[in-house]
């Protein structure tokens, strides 16, 4: 599976959108792009996902690029309760088994 | 709540000794999936299981095992547990549905392990 990078953090006002940035410049065809998060040590929990057009939840927005190298997660009125670390994965469709979780981007939502 | 329910939420014992975490998956789901997270290594996929079988291995030290049961919950057994095994251990379940590419792990609340 193709690896990705990430700020290792960033800020954000209350009520603002928060944009976080993921490279995955190796992606393949065949990958899937995933963006999960942790709050503190609770368990991962899922955001979105996306191949190549742009997605959108009632969580998040997905918008990834043309060449599929990069991607953004858009929360667009970030809370307190937003602060976590940001994962962002590739996932290839033939190897189901293993999520790679990178370090993730730490976001801090201040008031 | 993902779905995923996972005992004990904490569990402290001694190095040397043997361990069995349990994970029962959301309601139809068909794969179960183990990790660890210690402080200073991040997420780490140990092991997968669907339908009872076991389907794909990762960073899974010998010490450890894991099977799944006709009802499929599942349990990680870790045995002469190490200080170095004090982590977090999180299972996650997911279901493929028909017809589709992908699928999504849904993570439950994980158990804190701490080796003394």
């Amino acid at each position: 599976d193709a690896k990705t990078t990430q700020p290792p953090s960033m800020d954000c006002a209350e009520g603002r959108a928060a944009n976080l940035p993921c490279n995955h410049s190796t992606i393949s065809g065949n990958e899937y792009v995933y963006w999960y998060r942790q709050i503190h040590s609770q368990g991962p929990q899922y955001i979105i996902h996306g191949l190549k057009n742009n997605e959108t939840n009632e969580m998040a927005s997905l918008i990834i690029t043309e060449d599929r190298k990069s991607s953004t997660l858009i929360l667009p009125h970030a809370t307190l309760r937003d602060t976590a670390v940001y994962y962002c994965i590739v996932r290839s469709l033939y190897n189901f088994n293993k999520f790679y979780f990178g370090s993730g981007t730490k976001l801090n939502v201040k008031p | 709540d993902s779905g995923v329910t996972q005992t004990p939420k904490h569990l402290i014992t001694a190095t040397g000794q043997r361990v069995t975490l349990r994970c029962s998956p959301r309601s139809g789901d068909l794969s179960v999936y183990w990790y660890q997270q210690s402080l200073d290594q991040g997420l780490q996929f140990l092991i997968q299981y669907y339908n009872g079988e076991e389907r794909a291995k990762g960073n899974i030290l010998e010490r450890f095992s894991a099977q799944q049961f006709p009802d499929l919950h599942s349990e990680l057994n870790l045995s002469s547990l190490e200080l170095g095994d004090s982590a977090l251990y999180f299972c996650a379940s997911s279901v493929r549905k028909a017809g589709a590419s992908t699928d999504t792990q849904y993570f439950g609340p994980g158990t804190r392990l701490t080796v003394l």
